[in-house]
């Protein structure tokens, strides 16, 4: 069955150091997206991409970079982690001409 | 204004009870709306995708769009504790290549 993973599932990092979350799925869909959930502001779109090649910054970038090479895989970087950045982090993609939106399983990243 | 408004809740009912969430927005162009059922540590999953104003009825849930008064509904009949879940409503203007706009989630327990 076609599906999306995300890896890993739980990570502890410490303050400053580079930590890249995997995204990976299996339907072959054009669009991938990446949230970060916090209690009381709900999902938030950090980035997003419509392609290979193809990257663009949602509401929350700061401090975080994508790039896409393959259908794949959007990989999410945090260049140097902050304390701010402690969040659970989903990612969901969907077909190129729709709104449905499928979610990986999430991964909890708690930064020290 | 928030582009999309849900109250967070907590909504606590008693089993077999009728249960309805809303979620108000503020942008006219918006015309597909979708559901989504959030367990604990879980990612979303899609529940109801509707477009443009109506209902449309999946076995015990019901989503009802009123776009004269920006205003949807998720209805859930026979409410059983397996609904017991974070509910989110999103939606977006155009089809595919548009980010969705999610509102934060109203967390509901069902109660045996």
């Amino acid at each position: 069955d076609a599906e999306i993973t995300q890896s890993p599932r739980h990570k502890i990092t410490e303050t400053g150091r580079q930590v890249t979350l995997a995204c990976h799925q299996t339907w072959n869909h054009n669009n991938m997206f990446w949230y970060r959930q916090d209690l009381g502001h709900g999902l938030r779109l950090i980035h997003y991409s419509y392609g290979v090649q193809d990257t663009n910054k949602g509401e929350v970038s700061d401090g975080y970079s994508v790039s896409r090479s393959n259908t794949e895989d959007l990989p999410l970087t945090l260049e140097s982690a902050a304390s701010s950045q402690t969040s659970v982090y989903f990612c969901a993609s969907s077909e190129g001409s729709r709104d449905e939106q499928f979610f990986g399983p999430g991964t909890r990243l708690t930064v020290l | 204004q928030k582009e999309v408004e849900q109250d967070p809740g907590p909504l606590s009912v008693p089993e077999g009870a009728i249960v309805s969430l809303n979620c108000t927005y503020s942008n006219s162009a918006f015309q597909y709306f979708m559901w989504y059922r959030q367990y604990s540590r879980k990612g979303p999953e899609l529940l109801m995708y509707t477009y443009s104003s109506g209902n449309k009825e999946d076995g015990r849930f019901t989503a009802q769009v009123d776009k004269s008064s920006k205003y949807i509904s998720l209805f859930i009949r026979d409410s059983q504790p397996s609904d017991s879940a974070t509910y989110l409503c999103a939606m977006s203007a155009k089809a595919g290549n548009t980010p969705l706009v999610f509102g934060k989630g109203t967390r509901l327990s069902v109660i045996a």
